[in-house]
Order: C-alpha cells, then structure tokens, then sequence
C-alpha cells in the first residue's frame, strides 16, 4: 500500500535559517505529492503540490521538487521565520483512479523557529 | 469564495453518548473527504463521499457513519463514543474526486471531539 515517511521532529531553528524537511514515500501507482501545514488550533493549509515526476512547487518561499528516483519530495525554504513555526505534513495521493478522496499522511514535522 | 466550514468547532461528550458533525464544502466541490486526527495515530481516512455516495472508507469501526447531502454537505455521526475517539475531526472538499492528478482537497479547522 501507500505510505509516507516524513523526518523525526521536532525541528528548533532560529531565524533566518535554512530549512529542510525529508519527506520519502512508498506508492503502488502514480501519487501526486503535498505539503500540508497545521498552525496551532487550526486545519491543514495547502502548502505546495507537485503531480508529477520532476515538477517543483514553491509557495511563500517554500520548495519542493518531486524526485521519482528517490522516491522523495523535502521540503525546503531559505530563511525562516518565526512565523512559519507550525506542524508540516507530507502527503500522497494515487491519482491512477483507485484513491478515492483518500490522501496518505506522514506522522507530520514538528518546527518552532525562535528569534 | 468562502473555505470548508465545520460545527460545532468544540464538542465534549460522555462515554456512550453519540455526536453528529457537520461539514460544508467550499462551493462547487462535490467530494467531501473525513479526517481523524490523534498524537498518537496521526492523521487517519475515515470516508470519502462524492455525489452522495461513499466511495470510500478506511479501517474504523461501524460506530463511525457518514452521509452526504444534495447540495454536497456532509455529516458524520459515531455513534456509542469511547474516551479513545477523542480527536480532532478534519472535513476536506475537492472540486471532483481525488482521482485526478490535479485535483487538491481544502480542509476545514475541524472540530474538536473530547469524550469524558
């Protein structure tokens, strides 16, 4: 089956630097992959997608490029803020017709950035 | 457009008791996607419904049910509640269903179940 196995958390960063999160998966068919992104006391906020192999989504400063040798997709952003201190999720989607509305979750990632 | 919203947003119910929660989808999605989220689980499928039918459902008991209405809100009802079903309860929309690789689900803030 489908599973996506993200970095052990949690990530203590201070401002303004680098950021990566490795994000593997294992898939039978062709997954579109996401990063979701969970703020305290709130829903899962679409960070970025990339539906297929080689395609990079980027979204306020965050990267991510779908690597199909790898089986990977990390998560990276330049410089960091304090502001991006969340929960990250990495997710998977079949998209050959059989996932039926179900995305494929990693444990998520924790990140606290400090000043 | 207005997001997925869901109520009640806090719920606190007692063990035994059954709870019935509300989804409506950003409009023109018809997919409706359900979510339990637990620190120790993660983020778990519960079902999936698209032109009210369920498509889809993960592995939880026949105590979680589901149904979708006609103009695409959803509600999910569990029923005889358990201290273990305490968790955030996540709904997503999509504009069809998650089949197709463009295809991305919008999720609601969720509603947070405490079982007493």
């Amino acid at each position: 089956g489908n599973s996506v196995t993200q970095m052990e958390g949690p990530v203590t960063l201070s401002e303004e630097a680098f950021l990566t999160i490795n994000c593997t998966y294992t898939a039978t068919g062709y997954p579109s992959l996401f990063w979701y992104v969970q703020y305290p006391g709130e829903g899962l906020q679409l960070l970025l997608k990339a539906t297929k192999a080689d395609d990079k989504g980027s979204n306020k400063g965050f990267e991510a490029t779908y690597r199909k040798e790898t089986t990977s997709f990390h998560l990276e952003k330049g410089s960091v803020q304090v502001s991006d201190s969340a929960v990250y999720f990495c997710a998977l989607v079949d998209a050959g017709g059989t996932s039926y509305g179900k995305l494929t979750f990693g444990q998520g990632t924790i990140l606290t950035v400090h000043p | 457009k207005a997001g997925v919203t869901q109520t009640p947003r806090y719920l606190i119910k007692t063990r035994g008791q059954q709870v019935t929660l509300s989804c409506s989808p950003i409009s023109g999605h018809r997919s409706v996607s359900w979510y339990q989220q637990t620190p120790g689980q993660g983020l778990q499928f519960l079902f999936e419904y698209f032109s009210e039918t369920q498509r889809n459902k993960g592995n939880f008991p026949g105590r979680f049910s589901g149904r979708q209405f006609s103009n695409s809100r959803s509600e999910m009802n569990v029923s005889t509640l358990e201290l273990g079903d305490s968790a955030l309860y996540l709904c997503a929309s999509s504009p069809s269903p998650l089949d197709r690789s463009t295809d991305t689900q919008y999720f609601g803030p969720g509603t947070r179940l405490t079982v007493l």
